[in-house]
């Protein structure tokens, strides 16, 4: 079965400092891996994915993401906060060549603030 | 501009009304997914369709109901035998193809208040 783990259901940054959004996962196969944004009362956008090709993956809005294996991680960054960065964020994980996203499985979120 | 329409945003519902929440897309997509999210637990599916006239259950399939009579409409009615309705439903849709990385996009989300 697979499963993915957010740790920090809330972290805070000072503007212009580094983000970092931990997300572990757990998966018997190779995994599909996913972050997605949500703002206040919108719905999620996806803000990259990891397909098994290139390990360090690149977003939209500066922010990009690292897979690594060993340590089954899949951890957000970004260098440099901007208050536009306040949101929730959505770890997820999937089977590779599994045909339907209904067998996408998120974490539980994680509320990013930015301090003035 | 291609996307996913779920309306209304906010409802109002007493106890035992059933409620229907619509979802539109005009993205072509096959499947479409309605997901509810309750703080601190992300997201839970309720029901999918990968085609027209067909759908399944997902995890918390209990008090709600779907129809998917037309490729571009997915309603999620939510019935008087769901016991804790007041959440915030998202709408989604993908492609159906066989890679398994299929993105979902989402509509803007309908909050449901119970009162």
């Amino acid at each position: 079965a697979q499963s993915v783990t957010q740790l920090g259901s809330h972290v805070s940054v000072s503007e212009g400092a580094l983000v970092l959004l931990r997300c572990n996962y757990s998966s018997s196969v190779p995994p599909y891996l996913f972050w997605y944004v949500q703002y206040p009362n919108q719905g999620l956008q996806l803000l990259l994915k990891y397909t098994s090709a290139a390990t360090l993956v690149k977003g939209i809005n500066g922010f990009e993401a690292e897979f690594k294996k060993s340590e089954t991680s899949f951890h957000l960054t970004k260098p440099s906060a901007h208050m536009s960065d306040a949101a929730e964020y959505f770890c997820a994980v999937t089977r590779s060549g599994y045909s339907s996203a209904s067998k996408i499985i998120f974490g539980s979120g994680t509320r990013l603030s930015i301090r003035p | 501009d291609g996307g996913i329409t779920q309306s209304p945003k906010y409802l109002f519902r007493k106890e035992g009304q059933n409620v229907t929440l619509s979802c539109e897309q005009n993205l072509n997509h096959d499947a479409m997914y309605w997901y509810r999210q309750d703080p601190g637990q992300g997201l839970r599916l309720i029901y999918y369709s990968q085609i027209v006239n067909d759908f399944q259950k997902g995890d918390i399939a209990e008090g709600y109901s779907v129809s998917r009579e037309k490729k571009e409409s997915f309603p999620l009615t939510v019935t008087s035998a769901q016991k804790n309705p007041t959440a915030f439903y998202l709408c989604a849709s993908s492609i159906l193809w066989g890679s398994g990385a299929n993105v979902l996009t989402f509509g803007a989300g309908s909050r449901l208040t119970v009162l």
